[in-house]
């Protein structure tokens, strides 16, 4: 069975500009979560997704925002980009949520 | 809230055991994971509890809860130079929800 797939792998964007992550799940799992990861702030939760609904929300501005399609493959899109968005982005499913949740490879986003 | 901490680095022998040590603030935790994390990749699972276990032992990796110090601790037996990696602890909180909070992560050194 695939894995988490994220694309792309890198990005570089510039200050003010938007980007769009994708992420498909491991066949069958509905519920995708994202998760950034930085030096300073480490690994933290963004927002989740299961059955086209955001199930649960992180501590982010309003700039990070996600969906999710029928087929259970999820986008997250940060908008106005700052040089602090500069991060691993991971995705991770389940199959419905409160189960193993099984990584990505991450985004790696640099934005200059 | 919900905390969960870890030291910074261990450094260990090839062939030695490793221990590394995760407390978390909130008891309510329903399962707890090690993560592992190499350079460049995403987060590969390696075990997981339940918080009514006290124990799990999967080949070399032993995970040790102690509920009332809410400390969770990962063992490796016989730790190879591929162990070197960085490890982290993560908590969720039950419900039908993915959200995990991680911990620092703690950087395993494996000398030859």
């Amino acid at each position: 069975k695939a894995g988490v797939t994220q694309t792309p792998r890198y990005l570089i964007k510039t200050r003010g500009q938007q980007v769009t992550l994708s992420c498909s799940p491991i066949s069958g799992h509905r519920s995708v979560s994202w998760y950034q990861q930085t030096p300073g702030q480490g690994l933290q939760f963004l927002f989740e997704y299961f059955s086209e609904t955001q199930r649960n929300k992180g501590n982010f501005p309003g700039r990070f925002s996600g969906r999710q399609f029928s087929n259970s493959r999820s986008e997250m899109n940060v908008s106005t980009l700052e040089l602090g968005d500069s991060a691993l982005y991971l995705c991770a499913s389940s199959l419905t949520g409160g189960e193993t949740q099984y990584f990505g490879p991450g985004t790696r986003l640099l934005v200059l | 809230g919900e905390d969960v901490e870890q030291s910074l680095f261990l450094s260990v022998r090839e062939g030695d055991s490793s221990v590394i040590n995760c407390t978390y603030t909130d008891s309510s935790s329903t399962y707890l994971y090690w993560y592992k994390q190499e350079p460049g990749a995403g987060l590969q699972l390696l075990t997981y509890i339940f918080s009514n276990m006290d124990m799990k032992q999967d080949q070399r990796l032993t995970v040790l809860l102690n509920k009332k110090d809410k400390h969770l601790s990962l063992r490796i037996a016989d730790t190879q130079t591929g162990d070197s990696a960085i490890y982290f602890c993560a908590v969720s909180y039950g419900g039908a929800t993915n959200k995990l909070i991680f911990g620092t992560g703690t950087l395993l050194a494996v000398q030859p």
